[in-house]
């Protein structure tokens, strides 16, 4: 079992621009949750995705979006990247409406310069 | 709102040491409490959750973690550090119905002296 994975591991991007990271869930699980840790803090809830919706959302700007495929593969998107959103994005899995916690991806290192 | 506060931002201890990393929480019902570690450039790993029953929790590498209603805090505890225990720390809370979003504190870095 791969766990769960994330890709790419680290991604450098310039002010304005759009980006695009991708999760893909451990096997069985249909529920995946991002959270953006920026240097030296927690990881602070972006949004959750359950049957191809947003389940629920933290207090992110609509720059931040996502999207949930039928394989519950999923895809966080900034746009008009600002410098304060250099941070490394996390995503979760879990099965169902159950505890959304258990199994974190390495993360994507993303740098907006 | 929710919110979870870890007061020690770096704690150093000696290897073989006791340790206890602190953490409060603020939520009007009783939450489901979770620790992680991290290691630089790393993601989460779970420790250890507490959702009801017995306030002692045992978790993994040998951590353990009691959580005191009283006083809203569920401390995570190891009897002897060991060199691969530095990192960072997290503690976290779920309030429970809000499918797994998890509110985090802001962390405790953790240096083992030889």
């Amino acid at each position: 079992d791969a766990g769960v994975t994330q890709s790419p591991t680290h991604l450098i991007k310039t002010r304005g621009q759009q980006v695009t990271l991708r999760c893909s869930p451990k096997s069985g699980h249909d529920t995946v949750s991002w959270y953006q840790q920026a240097l030296g803090q927690g990881p602070q809830f972006i949004f959750q995705y359950y049957e191809e919706e947003e389940r629920q959302r933290g207090n992110f700007p609509d720059r931040f979006s996502g999207h949930q495929f039928p394989n519950y593969s999923s895809e966080l998107n900034v746009n008009a990247l600002l410098l304060g959103d250099s941070a490394l994005y996390l995503c979760a899995s879990s099965p169902g409406q159950g505890f959304g916690g258990e199994y974190f991806g390495a993360g994507t290192r993303l740098s907006v310069l | 709102a929710q919110s979870v506060t870890q007061p020690d931002i770096h704690i150093t201890v000696s290897e073989g040491a006791s340790l206890e990393l602190r953490c409060n929480y603020s939520y009007g019902a009783t939450p489901y409490l979770f620790w992680y570690v991290q290691s630089p450039g790393q993601g989460l790993q779970l420790l250890l959750k507490y959702f009801s029953g017995d306030t002692l929790v045992q978790g993994i590498k040998g951590f353990e973690a009691e959580f005191k209603r009283s006083q809203s805090s569920f401390n995570l505890r190891k009897p002897s550090v060991h060199w691969s225990d530095a990192a960072e720390y997290f503690c976290a809370m779920d309030g429970g119905t809000s499918y797994g979003k998890l509110t985090f504190g802001q962390g405790t870095i953790l240096t083992v002296h030889p």
